[in-house]
């Protein structure tokens, strides 16, 4: 079945290094979303790509979708302890739902 | 933006009674909601899509008579967990898309179930 896989699992950073998450789809996307959950807390919805080849940007983050529509990133320029939490790709499904990858947790030592 | 209620935040309940889940969407009507349950330290697992007026389509492995789900509005989804075992507890998120675009779903708050 669709799989959306996501690396690394863990992340751990000092205060100003840069983070990088990866997701790759078993199938070509529609679109990909990219969410942020902070510890103790819900997904909060980030940005959607739609195009191949898209790159947006969100202050310090920037976000890619590959070519193929089938992968995905997503970059934190010198992160900061705000930064912290669990960062989860997603991509629909044919029944309206999404799938999600595992995410990425960063942590960041100030 | 979008905003989704999701009440209560955290329940206890014994082993063996039922609790009910509540999934507001504020200011949008939301057709679909959708139910997800998150292990710690894990990603979020769908559970099942609550259609508005029909019944939910539940995933594969997801006990239908456990976990109600009724979508009577526009606005309201409830999750019913059934006679609870310690074994359902867990951290459940429900999500509603009522924009098209680019603003993606939106969480609820989550429900975090204790059973003893």
């Amino acid at each position: 079945g669709q799989q959306v896989m996501q690396i690394p699992q863990y992340q751990h950073v000092q205060e100003g290094e840069d983070f990088t998450t990866y997701c790759n789809s078993s199938t070509t996307l529609s679109n990909i979303q990219w969410y942020k959950q902070r510890p103790g807390g819900h997904p909060v919805f980030l940005i959607q790509l739609v195009k191949s080849g898209e790159v947006k940007k969100q202050k310090r983050l920037t976000f890619q979708f590959g070519e193929a529509k089938k992968n995905s990133s997503l970059h934190i320029t010198a992160t900061q302890t705000t930064d912290v939490g669990t960062y989860f790709c997603a991509g629909p499904r044919s029944q309206g739902n999404l799938i999600f990858g595992k995410g990425t947790k960063l942590s960041v030592k100030p | 933006g979008a905003v989704v209620s999701q009440h209560p935040s955290r329940v206890i309940c014994k082993s063996g009674t039922s609790v009910k889940i509540e999934c507001r969407s504020l200011d949008f009507q939301a057709t679909t909601m959708f139910w997800y349950r998150q292990f710690p330290k894990q990603s979020l697992m769908l559970m099942a899509t609550s259609n508005e007026g029909s019944k939910a389509t539940y995933e594969q492995g997801v006990e239908k008579d456990k976990f109600l789900i009724n979508h009577a509005s526009l606005t309201l989804s409830t999750l019913t967990v059934t006679s609870a075992h310690p074994e359902d507890s867990s951290f459940y998120i429900c999500s509603a898309s009522g924009l098209q675009g680019s603003y993606g779903y939106t969480f609820g708050s989550g429900t975090r179930l204790t059973v003893v």
